[in-house]
């Protein structure tokens, strides 16, 4: 049982760059969510899905974009990396909305 | 809206030491409460959890209980080992307003020392 899987681990781009975060679970779980976290702010959410085919804006959603066209997996888009996006992003997911299992993370640098 | 304030760090502690850290929060429903905690070069993991006023979480010598009159949710663990170096995150779920995201503190870095 994989749990939680994001690719890559480590990725630098250049600004204005495009890449997709992945973020696979095997657990089923309906509820998936994507975070960033930034030294001294915690963790924050960028965007979330409740099922497969529903998303819906989180916390700091611009420069992102999201699709859930199966329950396992929800890739994040950078549509046109830019250095404030340097940052660690973590995928989570959950069976009832509220027991969060998370991905081990991609380190992101934007230069 | 949801949001959850805690206890700024970094802390130091000895081993054996008496640990605690501040959580409190504000919440329009009826919150979940948590804590997190990651590992150096690690995602975050659940370390336990509370779903209503008065129940007390536990798990790895770790408490902390939901205090809906206080609304706090602080954690504890009675003598601190090196292998509790970590960064902890208090967290909120309000599933009462039907909203299953999750609202985290900034977070509190725990060094202990041998």
């Amino acid at each position: 049982n994989a749990g939680v899987t994001q690719t890559p681990k480590f990725q630098v781009l250049k600004t204005g760059q495009s890449m997709t975060l992945q973020c696979a679970q095997d657990m089923n779980h309906e509820y998936m969510s994507w975070y960033r976290q930034d030294p001294g702010m915690g963790l924050r959410l960028i965007h979330y899905s409740v099922g497969a085919g529903i998303t819906d804006q989180g916390e700091v959603p611009n420069g992102y974009n999201v699709s859930r066209s199966t329950t396992e997996d929800f890739p994040l888009r950078l549509l046109s990396a830019a250095p404030s996006q340097t940052s660690v992003y973590f995928c989570a997911s959950s069976r009832d909305g509220y027991g969060y299992t998370f991905g081990s993370g991609t380190r992101l640098t934007v230069v | 809206g949801n949001s959850v304030t805690q206890m700024e760090g970094p802390v130091t502690l000895s081993e054996e030491a008496f640990l605690t850290i501040n959580c409190t929060y504000t919440a329009t429903g009826y919150p979940s409460l948590f804590w997190y905690v990651q590992y150096p070069g690690e995602g975050l993991q659940l370390l336990l959890k509370a779903t209503k006023a008065d129940d007390k979480g536990s798990n790895k010598g770790f408490e902390a209980t939901y205090r809906k009159e206080t609304t706090s949710f602080h954690l504890e663990k009675g003598s601190v080992q090196v292998s509790d170096s970590a960064v902890y995150f208090c967290a909120l779920s309000d599933q009462g307003s039907n909203d299953y995201k999750l609202s985290f503190g900034a977070g509190t870095t725990v060094t202990v020392r041998a």
